[in-house]
């Protein structure tokens, strides 16, 4: 079984919609839990962070964490089409110092 | 804001070459890592290193080698390369909050 999992999509949401990217993970004593954004031909970037149960936002997005059900999600609210990416979600598993676990990746795409 | 360069953007090698790819950054982290990205596959960590001269093999280290022996600098080293080692590389270090920053990425093809 995968440490981390996502599903790989493509999921496709019209411009000005929420799109929905979830990620579950193994590890119940996972502390840090990452979002990257990862255009085609680039690497990873940071959107977001989170390390407590609940919701964090910064701007257009949602970072939503449960603990209990070991699942992570990312919300990007008026998805344009700038936002067509992959976003992987990436996981500090518990005793493995500074490594991060990163899921395959959601492909979004943002249809005008 | 973090910098984490590397050395080549594309590089294209023959089979049994030996080819090093540098990454260098400027915020003081201890933490350096190297993966390999591959279509379907993900990030996979080949070798990180939590300080100079010291490493840890990660998930694929095979035909693979590193050097750590300045702070700024984590060098990933392919003794002999092949085919199978086309892929990308990406360098990444890591701040204490266990946040990872990536450098641009190096697209080798092994010919």
């Amino acid at each position: 079984q995968k440490e981390v999992e996502q599903n790989s999509g493509p999921l496709s949401v019209p411009e000005g919609a929420i799109a929905s990217l979830n990620c579950t993970y193994s590890d119940r004593g996972s502390q840090s839990f990452f979002w990257y954004r990862q255009y085609s031909g680039k690497s990873p970037e940071l959107i977001m962070s989170i390390y407590s149960n609940g919701d964090k936002e910064d701007g257009r997005f949602t970072a939503q964490l449960n603990k209990a059900s070991q699942y992570v999600s990312l919300l990007i609210r008026d998805s344009q089409p700038s936002d067509s990416a992959t976003y992987l979600c990436a996981v500090k598993v518990s005793g493995s110092a500074r490594q991060l676990t990163f899921g395959s990746g959601t492909q979004l795409t943002v249809l005008p | 804001d973090v910098k984490v360069t590397q050395s080549s953007r594309y590089l294209v090698k023959r089979t049994g070459e030996k080819v090093f790819l540098e990454c260098v950054q400027d915020m003081d982290h201890e933490n350096m890592f190297w993966y390999r990205q591959d279509p379907g596959l993900g990030l996979r960590l080949i070798y990180f290193s939590y300080d100079v001269k010291m490493k840890e093999k990660g998930d694929i280290p095979e035909g693979y080698s590193v050097s750590r022996e300045k702070k700024e600098r984590f060098s990933l080293i392919l003794e002999s390369a092949s085919t199978n080692q086309t892929s990308m590389y990406l360098c990444a270090t890591a701040d204490d909050a266990d946040t990872q920053y990536f450098g641009p990425g190096t697209r080798l093809t092994v010919l």
